[in-house]
Formats: C-alpha cells, structure tokens, sequence
C-alpha cells in the first residue's frame, strides 16, 4: 500500500534555530514529491522535487529529495515565529497524490 | 489570495439536509480537486476533474456527489451526511492534470455535521 510518512509529527524550537523536516515514501510508479506549508486553511506550495540530489532553496528553506532511499527532507534555517505552521509532504504518482500527516512547527520567540 | 475560492467558509448542516460547496478558480487551470482533511487523519483526495471530466473518485460514499460544470467551478453537493463526515473540505486547481503542476487550495470549508 502506498504511503507517505513525516517526521517528526511535531516540533518545539527557539526563534533562530535550525530544523529538519523529514518524509519518507513508499508509492509506486513515483513523479514527485512536494512540500507544502499550512499556516491556517490553505496548503501553501513551497517546492516540488523531482530528481535526487538537487537542492532546492527559497529564501531560507531549502528541500532535497532522495529516489533511492525514498525520503526527502525540508530544512529551516533561522527559523522565525512566522515559520509556525504544519508541513506536508506530499507524494504524486501516475495516478494519485498522497500527502503525510504532517509535522506541525512551533516557533517561540 | 490564491485565486482559488471556496464558499462557504463554514457550514453547519443536519444529517437529513442536503447542502452544496462551492469552488472557484481565477487561474485559468483545468484540472480541479476536492481534499477533506480530518483532524486526525491526512489530506485525503476525493475527487479529480480534468476538463470538466471526472477522472479519479477514491472510493468516496455517494453520499458526496461532484460536479464540474466547467473548468472553473467545481461543486461539492452533500446529502444525508455522517458526523464523522466533519471535516475541512479543500479545493485546489493545477494548470493541467500530472505530477509535475503544483496545484493551488483554496482557503476551504469547514463543515460540521450535527
């Protein structure tokens, strides 16, 4: 069964800090994997990924995926309060997309 | 602003009533989405329209009924629903139906089943 898994599902750091988001997958016939960010309603898109080892930056977000060992991971740096929200991972086969749960960020001050 | 938008934003209906969700995309996308998103459960995907055609209904009860009757509308109409059928329900569009179209969410709907 196809399934996408985040972790962790939730996370406390300081204003400053540095995180690192991960998604691991398992789906067949794989296209892309996308991470988004929901901060109230709406899933906000941040990258798709379609190829290993091509980082991906915006700002100070930046994701990688990794075909081979099935993950990818989604790095924060100097994280602010405004980084607070839930990201999800998800995964785009020939014919469906799978999202993970979730790993909600909590940025203090 | 997305270019997506979805009414109502919340909604609160009987299990005997019959009520619809509306979407509305400005993007010039041909592909739209219907996602319900549980409090303890994943993003869900429901429905896909590729223009206007349905094209994927993942194992939805018919008790949610789509329709598309062009690529910037998309309805959702609800009839005898469950409790457990509360949810966020979420609307999103991408250019063209693939993997490689980012899609868009509206802001969705929160509906409440008494």
């Amino acid at each position: 069964e196809d399934k996408v898994v985040q972790s962790p599902l939730s996370l406390v750091v300081h204003e400053g800090d540095t995180v690192t988001l991960n998604c691991s997958y398992e789906v067949t016939n794989f296209r892309s994997l996308l991470w988004y960010k929901q901060e109230k309603k709406a899933p906000t898109f941040l990258f798709m990924l379609t190829s290993s080892g091509i980082e991906k930056k915006s700002g100070r977000l930046s994701s990688i995926l990794d075909k081979k060992e099935l993950f990818s991971i989604l790095n924060i740096t100097a994280t602010q309060t405004g980084d607070s929200a839930i990201y999800l991972c998800a995964v785009h086969n020939n014919n469906d997309m799978r999202f993970g749960a979730g790993t909600r960020l909590t940025v203090k001050p | 602003e997305t270019g997506v938008t979805q009414t109502p934003r919340h909604l609160v209906m009987g299990m005997t009533n019959k009520k619809s969700l509306k979407c509305e995309q400005h993007l010039g996308h041909n592909a739209m989405y219907w996602y319900k998103q549980s409090a303890k459960k994943p993003l869900e995907l429901m429905f896909v329209y590729n223009f206007k055609e349905q094209t994927e209904n993942n194992s939805v009860p018919s008790r949610f009924s789509p329709e598309c009757p062009n690529s910037s509308h998309l309805f959702l109409h609800l009839h005898t629903l469950q409790p457990e059928d509360s949810a966020l329900y979420l609307c999103a569009s991408s250019q063209l139906l693939g993997a490689t179209y980012e899609q868009y969410f509206g802001p969705g709907t929160r509906l409440t089943v008494t």
